[in-house]
């Protein structure tokens, strides 16, 4: 099966705490991709980064970070330091190679709300 | 300004007629893609299109129609047929579709609601 889980449907934090945002991902494939995107309340999905299955290196960009880890096919999301704009829906994303259709799979979104 | 539109933004219904959501794209991208998004569902993929003249169904296609005469445009179709249209349609597109590393950039949706 070809899935993705992100299991916490909604996540409240104060304004400076840390947050971890979980993504699970099933697929049968050895060759695939994985991506995280966000959904403010405008709507409009923004993409966050994308990651491969050969590199397992974490990743870091200002605040936000990302652990790849092959072995419990997980690709989790922590914010450090979060702020009030950090409040969206964070999608994780799976794109199996062999599909060759460019086709995403979708967890079902993690709800950040982030208070003052 | 690169990038990708949807019109209308709210669309308002009534049980047994078509609408139809327009998807514009100025980005050159081969690939666009529909996904209907239900509160806690994600997002559920309805037809996509890798190049000009072809299009496939995908999870979720029954009810819906798409055409795509032109590179940068894949307007969706809601038919009567669809029995539980209301939700938040989003566009996106590309690049090529056939390649697995290519992210998907996103139009701002289509709210529709069935009256």
């Amino acid at each position: 099966a070809q899935k993705v889980t992100q299991a916490q449907t909604e996540i409240s934090v104060v304004e400076k705490e840390d947050v971890t945002l979980d993504c699970v991902y099933e697929t049968r494939d050895t060759t695939y991709y994985l991506f995280w995107y966000k959904q403010p309340p405008s709507g409009e999905l923004v993409f966050l980064i994308r990651r491969n299955s050969f590199d397992e290196q974490n990743e870091i960009s200002g605040r936000y970070s990302w652990n790849f880890q092959k072995s419990t096919s997980s690709f989790n999301f922590t914010i450090t330091a979060s702020q009030v704009v950090d409040s969206a829906v964070y999608f994780c994303a799976l794109d199996p190679y062999s599909s060759n259709t460019g086709k995403l799979i979708f967890g079902q979104g993690t709800t950040l709300q982030v208070k003052p | 300004d690169g990038g990708i539109t949807q019109s209308p933004k709210y669309l308002f219904r009534k049980e047994g007629q078509n609408v139809t959501l327009s998807c514009e794209q100025n980005l050159n991208h081969d690939a666009m893609y529909w996904y209907r998004q239900d509160p806690g569902q994600g997002l559920r993929l309805i037809y996509y299109s890798q190049i000009v003249n072809d299009f496939q169904k995908g999870d979720i296609a029954e009810g819906y129609s798409v055409s795509r005469e032109k590179k940068e445009s894949f307007p969706l179709t809601v038919t009567s047929a669809q029995k539980n249209p209301t939700a938040f349609y989003l566009c996106a597109s590309s690049i090529d579709g056939r390649l697995a590393y290519n992210e998907q950039f996103f139009g701002p949706g289509t709210r529709l609601t069935v009256l």
